[in-house]
């Protein structure tokens, strides 16, 4: 298996809704990042977990909470978030280091009411 | 922290004809330069990188050249076609990958 997958494909949510999305990846790869990725902006990244362990968390807002329950898997779960929340998420995947290339799951459309 | 400004923002090119992309980085410790592809509504995918080492790198009509002293590289594409037309980011990396802004690019049958 050489793809990064997302779950859900799309999703829509109210501003006092709990959610999750949802990463998986089975390359055998020890970093996986989560991004935000606003319409023609480049990806921003959010988290950053090596070795099932969270080492940056760029000054996201804590309605964002990422968990890694294994090296396969990858979730952001999402509570009482904004509109301007509403974006594009993309999970990616690299080997080892942080500078390696990383790979792109096909991300989640999330838009936010 | 790492800098990567990108020009153009939007390049129209005729079939046939060649798409150069330009970036600078800040950080002289990155040593790592992917350019990812992005499709309306897909995911970047990764086309082509180069690593510090390396001074040009070739994939069929796909070149990345580097300058390290300079600290600039620049995407070559020949030959486009119009399935060439979306969004292209570079990237450095020296611990973490930062994206420049983007170019959109448009190649007219």
């Amino acid at each position: 298996d050489t793809e990064v997958t997302q779950t859900p494909k799309h999703l829509v949510m109210g501003m006092t809704n709990k959610k999750s999305l949802k990463c998986e990846q089975h390359m055998g790869h020890r970093a996986m990042y989560w991004y935000k990725q606003k319409a023609k902006k480049p990806p921003e990244l959010m988290f950053v977990y090596s070795y099932e362990k969270l080492s940056i968390n760029e000054s996201v807002p804590s309605r964002f909470s990422p968990e890694c329950p294994n090296s396969s898997l990858l979730n952001l779960h999402l509570h009482a978030l904004q509109p301007e929340d509403s974006a594009l998420y993309l999970c990616a995947s690299s080997q080892g280091a942080r500078r390696d290339t990383q790979y792109f799951g096909p991300g989640t459309r999330l838009t936010v009411l | 922290g790492e800098n990567v400004e990108q020009h153009p923002s939007t390049l129209s090119v005729q079939e046939g004809d060649s798409a150069v992309i330009k970036c600078t980085y800040s950080d002289s410790a990155s040593n790592y330069f992917p350019w990812y592809k992005q499709e309306l509504g897909k995911r970047p995918q990764l086309i082509i990188d180069i690593r510090s080492n390396v001074g040009e790198k070739k994939d069929q009509r796909i070149a990345v050249t580097l300058n390290k002293t300079a600290k600039h590289f620049s995407l070559h594409i020949t030959e486009t076609q119009p399935e060439d037309s979306a969004v292209y980011f570079c990237a450095a990396s020296s611990n973490d990958m930062r994206f420049g802004a983007g170019t959109r690019l448009t190649v007219k049958p």
